[in-house]
């Protein structure tokens, strides 16, 4: 079975500082793992996926996230923080079964916060 | 670019009412899901459906059914709806085998008095 955790439900930073957004999986198989964000209000908007190939994923708005089998993480890091990023922000992996449906498995989120 | 929407952004709706909430897709994706939004409880899947009239039950079933009719449209029904249901709900899709990600709705929040 898989599953996902989100370390830290809350995360404040700085505007221009590391964001780092931690995430851990549970997977038997390779897993296929994404990260969305949801701004307040809105539906959740795809900022990354990984799907097997290059361990380093660059996403969207200025994110990326490497994949470490050895410690089943899949972190989101951006190196300098924008206002505009505060949001929640969700890991998730895809579940396998019977069917080829791309079920996923979503952590419970993170809430980043960004001061001024 | 994937577009799915939902037919109402905002929706009040009294105890005991059937509710009808719509999403349509325009990526000819074979499965769609409905989910739940609650504070502290994340996203729960209710439904899913992988081809037209096909459907499975997700995690929390319970009060909700579903109708998939054509490809692109996947309704979620409330037969009676409750004050518990209350909730933010988001429609997705995504294509098979399912190694690619889902893409959502714009959501809709809906309240039961």
């Amino acid at each position: 079975a898989q599953s996902v955790t989100q370390l830290g439900s809350h995360v404040s930073v700085s505007e221009g500082a590391l964001v780092l957004l931690r995430c851990n999986y549970s997977s038997s198989v390779p897993p296929y793992l994404f990260w969305y964000v949801q701004y307040p209000n809105q539906g959740l908007q795809l900022l990354l996926k990984y799907t097997s190939a290059a361990t380093l994923v660059k996403g969207i708005n200025g994110f990326e996230a490497e994949f470490k089998k050895s410690e089943t993480s899949f972190h989101l890091t951006k190196p300098s923080a924008h206002m505009s990023d505060a949001a929640e922000y969700f890991c998730a992996v895809r579940t396998y079964g019977s069917s080829n449906t791309g079920k996923l498995i979503f952590g419970q989120g993170t809430t980043l916060q960004v001061k001024p | 670019d994937v577009k799915v929407t939902q037919s109402s952004r905002y929706l009040v709706k009294r105890t005991g009412e059937k509710v009808f909430l719509e999403c349509v897709q325009d990526m000819d994706h074979e499965n769609m899901f409905w989910y739940r939004q609650d504070p502290g409880l994340g996203l729960r899947l209710i439904y899913f459906s992988y081809d037209v009239k096909m459907k499975e039950k997700g995690d929390i079933p319970e009060g909700y059914s579903v109708s998939r009719e054509k490809k692109e449209r996947f309704s979620l029904i409330l037969e009676s709806a409750s004050t518990n249901q209350t909730s933010m709900y988001l429609c997705a899709s995504s294509s098979t085998p399912g190694t690619g990600p889902q893409y959502f709705g714009p959501g809709t929040r809906l309240l039961v008095l």
